[in-house]
């Protein structure tokens, strides 16, 4: 069964750091994988999705890499801001079930940016 | 861009309550949709795949009499916690999405606290 283990669970920095967020996955089958936001008490919201044959992608200051026959990805945020602070989900979509099943989640890493 | 919808955002209510939740695909249909509950400090975890015109397909663990779905449309999807209990008190989230290898859309997910 698949298994999603991010690193760090927490993380505090000042403003204008660059940062990276990891993420393993234990079965390599898999579809695409996903980084995601939720805020306190909110929905997620998706930041970047990398298919399986795919590298990186890169969104403004966000750059995603995967990593699939090491079972690793990674999340680079450069510049930090405040607005930053929320917890970031990574998320694997397995493609041992035909495409139709739902997603795995790691437990997220809680991100503060000191103003 | 493709949206979900969830409702309601919140609901208190007494032991032994059966709770609807909706989740609708805006612009787009989906013949798919995900049904996810988080415990707190806890990964979000898949509980169902709602399948539109067919049952649902329950994970592990999960009990399909407690946790009805219906997916009766191409845009909607509900899940209802029946006879719900403080222990289901958690939150829960839908996901759809309108091609396999494209972003799953999130709904803003339902706090469901049973006193």
């Amino acid at each position: 069964k698949q298994e999603v283990t991010q690193i760090p669970a927490a993380l505090s920095v000042p403003e204008g750091e660059n940062l990276v967020l990891n993420c393993s996955f234990t079965d390599s089958a898999i579809y695409n994988l996903q980084w995601f936001r939720q805020d306190p008490g909110k929905g997620l919201t998706s930041l970047l999705l990398i298919q399986s044959s795919q590298r990186e992608q890169t969104s403004g200051r966000l750059n995603a890499s995967l990593d699939k026959s090491s079972g690793r990805s990674t999340l680079y945020i450069a510049a930090s801001q405040p607005g930053d602070s929320a917890t970031y989900l990574c998320a694997v979509h397995d493609s041992s079930g035909g495409g139709a099943d739902g997603l795995t989640f790691g437990k997220g890493t809680h991100l503060i940016i000191q103003p | 861009g493709a949206v979900v919808s969830q409702h309601p955002s919140r609901v208190i209510c007494k032991s032994g309550t059966s709770v609807k939740i909706e989740c609708r695909s805006l612009d787009f249909q989906a013949t798919t949709m995900f049904w996810y509950r988080q415990f707190p400090k806890q990964s979000l975890m898949l509980m169902a795949t709602s399948n539109e015109g067919s049952k649902a397909t329950y994970e592990q663990g999960v009990e399909k009499d407690k946790f009805l779905i219906n997916h009766a449309s191409l845009t909607l999807s509900t899940l209802t916690v029946t006879s719900a209990h403080p222990e289901d008190s958690s939150f829960y989230i839908c996901s759809a999405g309108d091609r396999r290898n494209q972003p799953q859309h999130f709904g803003d997910g339902t706090r469901l606290s049973i006193l």
